[in-house]
């Protein structure tokens, strides 16, 4: 079965910094790759996904991840934050050859921006 | 457009009651799931429907909990018997087919007291 890590529970970081919240799941012949956001008290957004083709996907609110096949991983990125962006991230996978393509996510990342 | 709607928004309950969870996906999506969030699991998979097909219910914790939608729209999701290891917060999905993109609901916090 498909799991997916993410290794930090809360990144903390300077308002206008770069940032990376790391995501590893694991192996398998073929993957769809998601990264979701929850403010608070609400839903999850999608910011992006990967389905295939370039390995490099644009979000919205300028973040983007990078799909890695070699190193299992799909890494999100923002080169400059902002203190809106403050928010819980979930990293989530889902095989394609499951008929249902059921969300698998990982256990979610705090990122908090300081000004 | 209308995005997908849950009610009620908080539910408290005692333990041993029943209780239901009520999802109105984004109109003409065929696809719906129910997720729960919890301290302890994180984000699971509940309940998937795709249209008349039989649901996916691998993710059901225990007979306690089902799930129906009618008329390939509206779903509902029932615990009988809630014990307090049930509080967490119910999220319902929708998609226009299985595959695409996922439109979450602001869930439901329901707490079993």
């Amino acid at each position: 079965a498909q799991s997916v890590t993410q290794l930090d529970s809360q990144v903390p970081v300077f308002e206008e910094a770069p940032v990376e919240l790391r995501c590893n799941y694991s192996s398998s012949v073929s993957v769809y790759l998601f990264w979701y956001v929850q403010y608070p008290n609400q839903g999850l957004q999608l910011l992006l996904k990967y389905l295939s083709g370039s390995t490099l996907v644009k979000g919205i609110n300028g973040f983007e991840a990078e799909f890695n096949k070699s190193q299992t991983s799909f890494h999100l990125r923002k080169p400059s934050v902002h203190i809106s962006d403050t928010a819980e991230y979930f990293c989530a996978v889902s095989d394609p050859m499951d008929s249902s393509y059921k969300l698998i996510f990982g256990s979610g990342t705090r990122l908090l921006v300081r000004p | 457009g209308a995005g997908v709607s849950q009610s009620p928004s908080n539910k408290v309950t005692e333990k041993g009651k029943d209780v239901e969870l009520r999802c109105d996906p984004i109109s003409g999506h065929t696809a719906l799931y129910w997720y729960r969030q919890s301290l302890g699991q994180g984000l699971e998979f509940l309940i998937y429907f795709q249209g008349n097909s039989a649901p996916d219910k691998s993710g059901l914790p225990s007979d306690r909990f089902s799930a129906e939608r009618t008329g390939g729209s509206v779903s509902t999701l029932t615990i009988q018997r809630t014990q307090q290891e049930d509080s967490a917060v119910y999220l319902c999905a929708s998609s226009s087919l299985a595959g695409s993109t996922q439109y979450f609901g602001p869930g439901t916090r329901l707490t079993v007291l």
